[in-house]
């Protein structure tokens, strides 16, 4: 089975600080996805990497940076942690850009709270 | 730019009732199409899926889609929807140049029993 693993389930950070949100996948996968999701919102794309060291901005990169030096590890970092980031982050990866390539698989979750 | 539109942001239906959702994408290239249903509490879950083919998809739990095309539409459907289908349910667009996966704003599906 693919497995997408958050560093962490929970988080807290204080307004300002910079924040890592970390992403690994065990699959060998080319595409790798940073989402926020927001209620009434649905999911909203911040990033997306489809090779190492190659990314995409999304529809809501402002505040954010990703880093993709490895091909399984995907991170989101916030800059200068704000309140309005208080957010569910999921990451995702797929294969690749074909057919049932595309198809993603999704990690468990950061809820983040900026205090 | 590549984007996905759900009608219904929040529906409620009796049980037993049907259930038509509607999505609707702009992309004019060659895309792969998703439903995700999330229950309260829990994760994403994939119900079904599109990528080439016959354009009329079955899912888990007695869900099927319909893509037309031409409508750029691949809209979500149950005959009979149980009080365990309450959930919020998103449709998904992936580019199929890139892969870029892109979400509607999802739909709140409440079932009273």
């Amino acid at each position: 089975d693919v497995k997408v693993t958050q560093s962490s389930r929970y988080l807290v950070k204080r307004t300002g600080e910079k924040v890592f949100l970390e992403c690994v996948q065990d699959m060998d996968h080319e595409n790798m996805f940073w989402y926020r999701q927001d209620p009434g919102l649905g999911l909203r794309l911040i990033y997306f990497s489809y090779d190492v060291k190659m990314k995409e901005k999304g529809d809501i990169p402002e505040g954010y940076s990703v880093s993709r030096e490895k091909k399984e590890r995907f991170s989101l970092i916030l800059e200068s942690a704000s309140t309005n980031q208080t957010s569910m982050y999921l990451c995702a990866s797929s294969l690749g850009t074909t057919g049932s390539n595309t198809e993603a698989f999704f990690g468990q979750g950061t809820r983040l709270t900026v205090v | 730019a590549q984007s996905v539109s759900q009608h219904n942001h929040h529906v409620i239906l009796s049980e037993a009732a049907s259930l038509e959702l509607g999505c609707n994408y702009s992309y004019g290239g060659t895309v792969n199409l998703f439903w995700y249903v999330q229950y309260p509490g829990q994760h994403l879950q994939l119900l079904l899926k599109y990528f080439s083919g016959d354009p009329l998809v079955k899912g888990i739990k007695g869900f099927e889609a319909e893509f037309i095309k031409s409508k750029f539409s691949f809209n979500l459907r149950k005959p009979s929807v149980q009080w365990s289908d309450t959930a919020e349910y998103f449709c998904a667009v992936a580019s199929g140049n890139t892969g870029k996966l892109i979400f509607g704003q999802g739909t709140t599906l409440q079932v009273k029993p």
